[in-house]
């Protein structure tokens, strides 16, 4: 069972360069979820989805779009990249909003942008 | 706005020196807190859900606990493995909160032998 599988795991980026990061779960989950993680920041939420074809904007979402065209995938897009999009972006999906739906976390995507 | 605040910031510990780690938070209605456990290079890893105040949890060597303000995770007789950040997070119960979390900024955790 593969749980979350992100892809790629690293990538540089040159400013303006853009560039799309999968999320791909096999738990048949409802709910998706892209964050990045900044030293001294914890994770933020960028977008989420609960459910196929509907997205939404969480805490930072400016620079980045999403899709979710099929309910396994969450697709994170970056159009123009820029330095302060330097992080770790890892995506989570949970099976419901029900109490005690842990997320489950891939292994996130480490992006340089230079 | 709900929020969470995670001390210390990092803790270095002895084996077998045990010790806690402190989750405050603010949140309008707590569907559930979450307690997480962070390796370098990895995604976070689930450890526990607390509901209400008053509950407690265990796994190993690890205890967390939830009252209306704050979740506390004991760390008893800890071992070099247990070197890890961890994480606290906060479920709102709005029905419009589509299950987001809100993360605290995390407690990095080293245990020397």
């Amino acid at each position: 069972n593969a749980g979350v599988t992100q892809t790629p795991k690293f990538r540089v980026l040159k400013t303006g360069q853009s560039m799309t990061l999968l999320c791909a779960q096999d738990m048949n989950h409802e709910y998706m979820y892209w964050y990045r993680q900044d030293p001294g920041m914890g994770l933020r939420l960028i977008h989420y989805s609960v459910g196929e074809g509907t997205t939404a904007k969480g805490e930072v979402p400016d620079g980045y779009n999403v899709s979710r065209l099929k309910k396994q995938n969450f697709l994170l897009g970056l159009e123009s990249a820029a330095p302060s999009q330097t992080s770790v972006y890892f995506c989570a999906s949970k099976v419901g909003t029900g109490a005690g739906a842990e997320a489950f976390f891939g292994q996130g995507t480490r992006l340089t942008v230079v | 706005e709900d929020q969470v605040t995670q001390s210390p910031e990092a803790l270095r510990l002895q084996e077998g020196e045990s010790s806690s780690l402190n989750c405050s938070y603010t949140v309008s209605g707590l569907r559930g807190l979450f307690w997480y456990r962070q390796d370098p290079g990895k995604g976070p890893e689930f450890l526990f859900t607390l509901y209400s105040a008053g509950e407690e949890k265990e796994k190993e060597r690890l205890k967390a606990t939830l009252t209306k303000k704050e979740s506390f995770l004991h760390i008893t007789a800890p071992k070099p493995e247990d070197s890890a950040t961890y994480l606290c997070a906060v479920q709102a119960a709005a029905t419009d909160s589509w299950g987001k979390f809100q993360f605290g900024a995390g407690t990095q955790v080293v245990v020397t032998p």
